[in-house]
């Protein structure tokens, strides 16, 4: 099992433009998020799916788009990216069914000029 | 509105010193507390509770909940420099929708 796998590591880009961060897990679960982290703040959620084609705002969702077409895949996408959409984001993936852990991806770093 | 709070929010000890960091938590439908040292990268799950007065251990670290007082502690005794981390708490909640909150983590640096 390769968990929870996020690309890009790293990306920088330029006000305006739009990109979108992979995320996917080989452990058929239902629940995928997506959070950021900012320096001396914990994770906040961004948005969140409790399965395929169900997707909802967490506490953060201004900016940022997702899709969930099938239970391993659930892309972000910055539509316009802002400075202050800067920020390290997380992947986590969990099952619904028991209490249980998340499973953190390695993270992508995003920096907006 | 749910919350987790995490105290103290940055701490510097000496090695070998014994560390306790507090959570607490207000949330609706609890259904288990986790605990996760975050270094570089991804969080790394360290515990999960789910009943009260139960401890958790895993070597020098150590976890308790009270579901009553709705707070958890995370204890690391004779703390070494690659215990610094932050020290992540969250609630699993019974939800369809947002089923995790987090508190803002505690900063822990272990000096030598």
């Amino acid at each position: 099992n390769a968990g929870v796998t996020q690309t890009p590591k790293f990306q920088v880009l330029k006000t305006g433009q739009s990109m979108t961060l992979q995320c996917a897990q080989d452990m058929n679960h239902e629940y995928m998020s997506w959070y950021r982290q900012d320096p001396g703040m914990g994770l906040r959620l961004i948005h969140y799916s409790v399965g395929a084609g169900i997707t909802d705002q967490g506490e953060v969702p201004n900016g940022y788009n997702v899709s969930r077409s099938t239970t391993e895949d659930f892309p972000l996408r910055l539509l316009s990216a802002a400075p202050s959409q800067t920020s390290v984001y997380f992947c986590a993936s969990s099952s619904t069914q028991a209490s249980g852990t998340q499973y953190f991806g390695p993270g992508t770093r995003l920096l907006v000029l | 509105e749910d919350k987790v709070v995490q105290s103290p929010l940055s701490l510097v000890v000496h090695e070998g010193d014994t560390v306790t960091l507090n959570c607490s938590y207000e949330v609706t439908n609890f259904r288990s507390l986790l605990w996760y040292k975050q270094e570089k990268k991804a969080p790394t799950f360290l515990f999960m509770l789910t009943s009260s007065g139960i401890e958790k251990k895993s070597g020098r670290l150590s976890s308790i909940l009270d579901k009553k007082e709705l707070f958890s502690i995370l204890n690391i005794t004779a703390t070494q420099t690659g215990d610094s981390a932050v020290y992540l708490c969250a609630v699993e909640k019974y939800n369809y929708g947002q089923n995790f909150v987090f508190g803002p983590g505690t900063r822990l640096s272990v000096l030598p």
